[in-house]
């Protein structure tokens, strides 16, 4: 079946720095790459959807300064938490789906952030 | 704006009970309902994926049910394992051209065994 890898799983970083958080679709092309946020114990929140070659479109309320996103191949989105405050702090997951609305969506493991 | 709701938010079980997970969303122009498994600190395992022409799925003990025009899904567990206990979340793709998905609150559930 289809594979989604998110990486890294866990990171921890302190106030200022930028982290970068990758996700691959690993047997199948992505033309499309979602990002959503989880704060404890509520649901997904989507935050941009990474489109390949072109530029993300970003939800109401997401700063497109603050979380960059590049989807340069049809095999992987990057999202850069830049000057990460501890607000940030929260569980990042990517989603992908072959083109088309019929495909189903597949899941990363997610990526804890924990800013200091 | 879609909105999705599940109820109950958790349910607790004994083993081998059988059980029904709700889920309503408000704008019933959608391409498709997926649910979703979430186990602590992880990402989602997709469970089913109903088209918007079909009623149900099935996958071995799970069997999902989907009435457009009421704006309802069920998600089934037959015979329920404490390997099940997780959160369970249902997704709605909106149809309008842009694949956007729009995630449920989610159900926490516990199989005791």
């Amino acid at each position: 079946g289809a594979v989604v890898s998110q990486h890294p799983s866990w990171v921890i970083c302190k106030s200022g720095t930028s982290v970068k958080i990758e996700c691959r679709s690993l047997d199948f092309q992505a033309t499309t790459m979602f990002w959503y946020r989880q704060f404890p114990k509520q649901s997904l929140m989507l935050m941009a959807t990474s489109n390949e070659g072109s530029k993300a479109t970003y939800e109401q309320g997401v700063e497109k300064d603050k979380f960059l996103i590049n989807h340069a191949s049809l095999t992987l989105s990057t999202l850069t938490v830049t000057s990460a405050h501890p607000e940030d702090s929260s569980f990042y997951i990517c989603s992908a789906s072959r083109s088309g609305v019929n495909s189903p969506l597949h899941f990363g493991n997610g990526t804890r952030l924990t800013v200091t | 704006k879609q909105e999705v709701t599940q109820i109950p938010a958790a349910l607790s079980v004994p083993e081998g009970e059988n059980l029904v997970l709700n889920c309503s969303f408000t704008d019933s122009a959608i391409y498709n309902l997926q649910w979703f498994r979430q186990d602590p600190g992880k990402g989602l395992t997709s469970l089913l994926l109903i088209q918007s022409s079909q009623r149900e799925q099935t996958s071995g003990r799970l069997n999902a049910s989907l009435d457009k025009s009421s704006g309802r899904s069920t998600l089934y567990i037959a015979a329920s394992q404490p390997g099940d206990s997780a959160t369970y979340l249902c997704a709605v793709l909106n149809s309008g051209g842009y694949q956007k998905v729009t995630f449920g609150t989610g159900t926490k559930l516990q199989v005791i065994p």
